[in-house]
């Protein structure tokens, strides 16, 4: 099946510093992947839908400058959190859709992301 | 506005019996349906979708009902297993629209 890889699993940071997501698809090219937050005990929430070599659109109520998104090849996307502070601490997961037209989403394994 | 509901955070089943998870949305312009499961630490993975022509799909233990009239939506799981222990979400997508709706997600356990 697709796979999806993301990058780092893990990332403890202190207050004011940047991260960034990386998310690959290993076998398939994606025009198109998603960028997805879930706290705790919540469901996912869809945060921004990555194009490839175009903007990002960013959902209602996420801040586009503060959570940027390139996309700059059909295999690779990065969601930078600038200036992360303790209440950006989330779960973040990337998905990827193989194929126009296929509902089925592919997941990276999310990155745990605590900031001090 | 909680668009795809799942009521109930976690469920727990005696292994063999069949497990029964619900999911409920409020947008009538969701066409397609699918459930993910999800380990600790892992992304989901697809389990089973169905669409809104049909009302009823089937995949080994897996079969998700779907009922358009009443909004609803459950994924049986017969019979059960150790290995079904993990987090379920299901996910609603309106036609033309790319993005996924996601539920809150219902934690399975199967006791052996």
């Amino acid at each position: 099946g697709a796979v999806v890889s993301q990058h780092p699993s893990r990332v403890i940071c202190k207050s004011g510093t940047s991260v960034k997501i990386e998310c690959r698809s290993l076998d398939f090219q994606a025009t198109t992947m998603f960028w997805y937050r879930q706290f705790p005990k919540q469901s996912l929430m869809l945060m921004a839908t990555s194009n490839e070599g175009s903007k990002a659109t960013y959902e209602q109520g996420v801040e586009k400058d503060k959570f940027l998104i390139n996309h700059a090849s059909l295999t690779l996307s990065t969601l930078t959190v600038t200036s992360a502070h303790p209440e950006d601490s989330s779960f973040y997961i990337c998905s990827a859709r193989r194929g126009q037209g296929s509902e089925k989403l592919f997941f990276g394994s999310g990155t745990q992301l605590s900031v001090l | 506005d909680q668009q795809v509901k799942q009521n109930s955070p976690s469920l727990s089943v005696q292994e063999g019996r069949i497990s029964i998870l619900n999911c409920d949305y409020t947008n009538s312009m969701f066409d397609y349906f699918l459930w993910y499961k999800k380990y600790p630490a892992e992304g989901p993975t697809f389990l089973i979708s169905i669409s809104s022509i049909k009302d009823k799909n089937e995949d080994g233990r897996f079969t998700v009902f779907l009922n358009k009239s009443a909004k609803h939506l459950s994924l049986h799981i017969v019979p059960s297993q150790p290995g079904d222990s993990a987090v379920y979400f299901c996910a609603a997508s309106a036609a033309g629209a790319q993005k996924l709706v996601f539920g809150q997600g219902t934690r399975l356990t199967i006791n052996p």
